[in-house]
């Protein structure tokens, strides 16, 4: 089955603190992978994807994450959050062929003073 | 760039009325719309595929005589939520895909309807 798992429903951190969400994917979804974040009553806003060539992959906000092929992961880290990081963020894939994204359950960043 | 606007953000409507959501792509042509239900604290679940100029395609279990989409240009896709009852009350996104083989979706804000 075509799944993207999201291994953590929530992350508490400290403002300055670094992180990493996880993303792992299942190998009929790879090919295309996403991150991307969602305020509170807002829609999603791309913060990273990889398409193909380097591994790692440089988006919006001070956000990277890596694609590992051997571990069929694709994390997310920031290196020193801020409380404006605060959000929802979704790993998405798109299963080759197909146009529709496979979401991830969600991961609920909270980054505390 | 790639910015999707949705319209309105926000609706509150009487039970068996319905309800037009609009769903624009301001600087790009969207071959492909998409558009999305969520619920409370859950992830984005997909209600259909809307493709320009023609009928747009519903996943299992959406019913398309409830939520109707039209795909009438390149930058405008609309779902109309007819008779809506309270449990439509959710917040719908909708999203563009850029034409680009290797496009990612781009998101509207949401609308958030409520059903009374």
């Amino acid at each position: 089955a075509q799944s993207v798992t999201q291994l953590d429903s929530q992350v508490p951190v400290f403002e300055e603190a670094p992180v990493e969400l996880r993303c792992n994917y299942s190998s009929s979804v790879s090919v295309y992978l996403f991150w991307y974040v969602q305020y509170p009553n807002q829609g999603l806003q791309l913060l990273l994807k990889y398409l193909s060539g380097s591994t790692l992959v440089k988006g919006i906000n001070g956000f990277e994450a890596e694609f590992n092929k051997s571990q069929t992961s694709f994390h997310l880290r920031k290196p020193s959050v801020h409380i404006s990081d605060t959000a929802e963020y979704f790993c998405a894939g798109l299963p080759g062929g197909s146009e529709k994204l496979v979401f991830g359950k969600g991961t609920k960043l909270t980054v505390n003073p | 760039g790639a910015v999707v606007s949705q319209h309105p953000s926000r609706v509150i409507c009487k039970s068996g009325t319905s309800v037009k959501i609009e769903c624009r792509s301001l600087d790009f042509q969207a071959t492909t719309m998409f558009w999305y239900r969520q619920f409370p604290k859950q992830s984005l679940m997909l209600m259909a595929t809307s493709n320009e100029g023609s009928k747009a395609t519903y996943e299992q279990g959406v019913e398309k005589d409830k939520f109707l989409i039209n795909h009438a240009s390149l930058t405008l896709s609309t779902l109309t939520v007819t008779s809506a009852h309270p449990e439509d009350s959710s917040f719908y996104i909708c999203s563009a895909r850029d034409g680009s083989t290797l496009g990612a979706q781009y998101f509207g804000p949401g609308t958030r309807l409520t059903v009374l």
